[in-house]
């Protein structure tokens, strides 16, 4: 069964500065889609970032990046420069190409940024 | 311009009665899904539907019936609500890849402002 972990329930940081969230994977898949998924307190789900798995470069959104290892599935979200606004949860997702009827989603990690 | 909107937002009701929350995308995507968020905030799908059709049933009680009249819209109905059944329920849209034959470089679900339903 595929699945999606994320070890971190919870992390802080201070605004201006750099955290990495993290979340590994499990699939026997070789052609998939990774996300990162943010839900502040709005409860509204925002896609962050997006991850082709046949794509080696690491995908990039401003101030998010992610450090994307295939051999090791294992797909990280670093924020630069935290803000304020960046508090919310964060869901790691997984989509397998060949059934991309579900998302995958790992249990989350509640992100508090503080001034 | 709200590209996957639900009603209600909020809707608290009591055992045993019978509920609709509805929903419907204008973003032109082939298939929707219903996901339900959980008091631990863990998200998990429901069901999905392409092109009017039932594709994925995970195991979901009875209760909920699902209904998409057509392409853009969805529907959930629960009937004899239980507590348990207190959540936030999520629809969501998409692309369908594998009807173009391509791999979509910006394959991504839209989700809907979600619907805390609360039975007392």
């Amino acid at each position: 069964a595929q699945t999606v972990t994320q070890s971190q329930p919870e992390m802080s940081v201070q605004e201006a500065e750099t955290v990495t969230l993290s979340c590994t994977y499990d699939t026997s898949e070789s052609n998939y889609y990774l996300f990162w998924y943010k839900q502040p307190p709005s409860r509204q789900m925002i896609l962050v970032i997006r991850q082709e798995a046949y794509k080696q470069q690491n995908a990039t959104e401003n101030r998010f990046s992610v450090n994307f290892q295939k051999a090791a599935k294992s797909f990280s979200l670093k924020i630069s420069d935290s803000q304020l606004g960046d508090t919310a949860m964060y869901f790691c997702a997984f989509i397998d190409y060949y059934n991309t009827d579900k998302l995958i989603f790992g249990t989350g990690t509640r992100l508090q940024v503080f001034p | 311009d709200t590209a996957v909107s639900q009603t209600p937002k909020y809707l608290v009701t009591q055992m045993g009665n019978d509920k609709s929350i509805k929903c419907e995308q204008n973003l032109g995507h082939d298939t929707m899904y219903w996901y339900k968020q959980d008091s631990k905030k863990f998200l998990k799908i429901m069901f999905s539907y392409n092109n009017k059709e039932l594709i994925i049933n995970e195991t979901v009680p009875n209760r909920f019936s699902p209904k998409s009249p057509d392409k853009a819209h969805l529907n959930l109905h629960i009937n004899s609500l239980e507590l348990g059944d207190s959540a936030v329920y999520f629809c969501a849209s998409s692309q369908d890849l594998r009807t173009s034959g391509t791999q979509s470089l910006n394959y991504e679900q839209y989700f809907g402002p979600g619907t805390r339903l609360t039975v007392t």
